[in-house]
């Protein structure tokens, strides 16, 4: 079974300012996806940025961009230009091809808080 | 719009009642999934289904129990034996496909509560 581990519970970042947010991850799979959601205090999960693992090219959503190292099994998510609304809870999450019901597996998650 | 509608937004179970969350979603999605988040964690896998009439169970189906007789719902019913249902409930839905870069997409959430 996969793993997922996001090992930072909270970080905080400066107002126009960019922040790094780690997830590594634990499988013996070749071909997978990998995807970063976000929670605001709303509760609603909103998916920011998804990373397919056959593609060397890192994804990039404007302010938000992966840094995605396979052979290191690692997917971070920085966020440049930092805005009050994307304080946050922030998920990491792993899908398998090979599993039929195409569920994710998630990291615990990182609280991010933005400073005026 | 189209999304999923989760019902009702908070909830409260008495001993030894069973409540029933909705989740329906006007996606055309093929596969919807049922999580549990407790506070300052992740999410973790209930009950998902592929198609109407089937459903398999997740990481943490005991206690839970699910339905799929429509393909637009996908009800969450707690029991009784749920020891601990205090949590919040967030209903998922995807297109059914074999390229899995396709995201899920989330409902608000339920919010239960044991009186």
């Amino acid at each position: 079974a996969q793993t997922v581990t996001q090992s930072q519970p909270e970080m905080s970042v400066q107002e126009a300012e960019t922040v790094t947010l780690s997830c590594t991850y634990d499988t013996s799979e070749s071909d997978y996806y990998l995807f970063w959601y976000k929670q605001p205090p709303s509760r609603q999960m909103i998916l920011v940025i998804r990373q397919e693992a056959y593609k060397q090219q890192n994804a990039t959503e404007n302010r938000f961009s992966v840094n995605f190292q396979k052979a290191a099994k690692s997917f971070s998510l920085k966020i440049s230009d930092s805005q009050l609304g994307d304080a946050a809870m922030y998920f990491c999450a792993y899908r398998s091809p090979y599993n039929a019901g195409n569920m994710l597996t998630f990291g615990g998650g990182t609280r991010l808080m933005v400073k005026p | 719009d189209g999304g999923i509608t989760q019902s009702p937004k908070y909830l409260f179970r008495k001993e030894g009642q069973n409540v029933t969350l909705s989740c329906e979603q006007n996606l055309n999605h093929d596969a919807m999934y049922w999580y549990r988040q407790d506070p300052g964690q992740g999410l973790r896998l209930i009950y998902y289904s592929q198609i109407v009439n089937d459903f398999q169970k997740g990481d943490i189906a005991e206690g839970y129990s699910v339905s799929r007789e429509k393909k637009e719902s996908f009800p969450l019913t707690v029991t009784s034996a749920q020891k601990n249902p205090t949590a919040f409930y967030l209903c998922a839905s995807s297109p059914e496909t074999r390229k899995g870069n396709q995201p899920q997409h989330f409902g608000d959430g339920t919010r239960l509560s044991i009186l």
